[in-house]
């Protein structure tokens, strides 16, 4: 099934773990994107790839790393999770810079 | 700084029209998006407008003029299935793309 999808759905994790968020596309597409979505805030964006081999900060970035080493990967890991990274996070695609992203289901964390 | 500012949450009847407004102020401006974002999923594409004027899609529609850096989304013959929070992104010089927080749109029998 053509798309993105995200893993894992959702997570409970204690503060100060390691974690990665997985995220795969298989249309071929050149631009990636995590977001963190919380409540009264709109999407914001964490980081990005405009194509395999590069990764660019995105608004809130700390505490956060990523890496795209082929087209259809996009790790998101959280090195040592805090309480206020208890967020949805999405992992988005697009053809390019300047079409419509397509999004994943998101992944629920909650850092305790 | 950058701001993209929509109603937190707007009430509609079923079978009515809604407009859902958006006012923006970017660094730059490369095309206004809207998306529906029904609750615990994703959001998905609706609409995109560059140019001034109404993009017509089916019961909704966008519009936009960038003189005065505004947008609006109008759904007509609204469907229970219709509630939904609707989110509007801009996209920037870098060509970030900047989000409001969103509509919470709810539809009454």
């Amino acid at each position: 099934i053509a798309g993105i999808t995200q893993a894992p759905t959702s997570q409970i994790l204690a503060a100060g773990r390691r974690m990665t968020l997985r995220c795969t596309q298989d249309m071929r597409h050149n631009a990636m994107y995590w977001y963190r979505q919380d409540l009264g805030l709109g999407l914001r964006l964490i980081h990005y790839s405009n194509t395999a081999g590069t990764t660019g900060k995105g608004e809130v970035p700390d505490g956060y790393s990523v890496s795209r080493a082929n087209t259809d990967d996009f790790p998101l890991t959280l090195a040592s999770a805090v309480p206020s990274q208890t967020s949805v996070y999405f992992c988005a695609s697009s053809e390019d810079s300047h079409t419509e992203a397509f999004f994943g289901q998101g992944t629920r964390l909650t850092v305790v | 700084g950058q701001n993209i500012d929509q109603p937190t949450e707007m009430t509609a009847t079923e079978g009515a029209i809604v407009q859902i407004n958006c006012t923006y102020q970017t660094s730059g401006f490369n095309g206004l998006f809207w998306y529906q974002q029904h609750a615990g999923e994703a959001p998905t594409f609706l609409s995109y407008n560059v140019l001034d004027g109404l993009e017509e899609k089916g019961r909704f529609s966008s519009f936009l003029s960038r003189s005065k850096g505004y947008s609006y989304l109008l759904l007509k013959e609204l469907q229970m299935k219709d509630s939904a929070s609707y989110l509007c992104a801009v996209r920037d010089s870098n060509y970030q793309l900047i989000w409001g927080a969103g509509t919470k749109l709810i539809i009454k029998p």
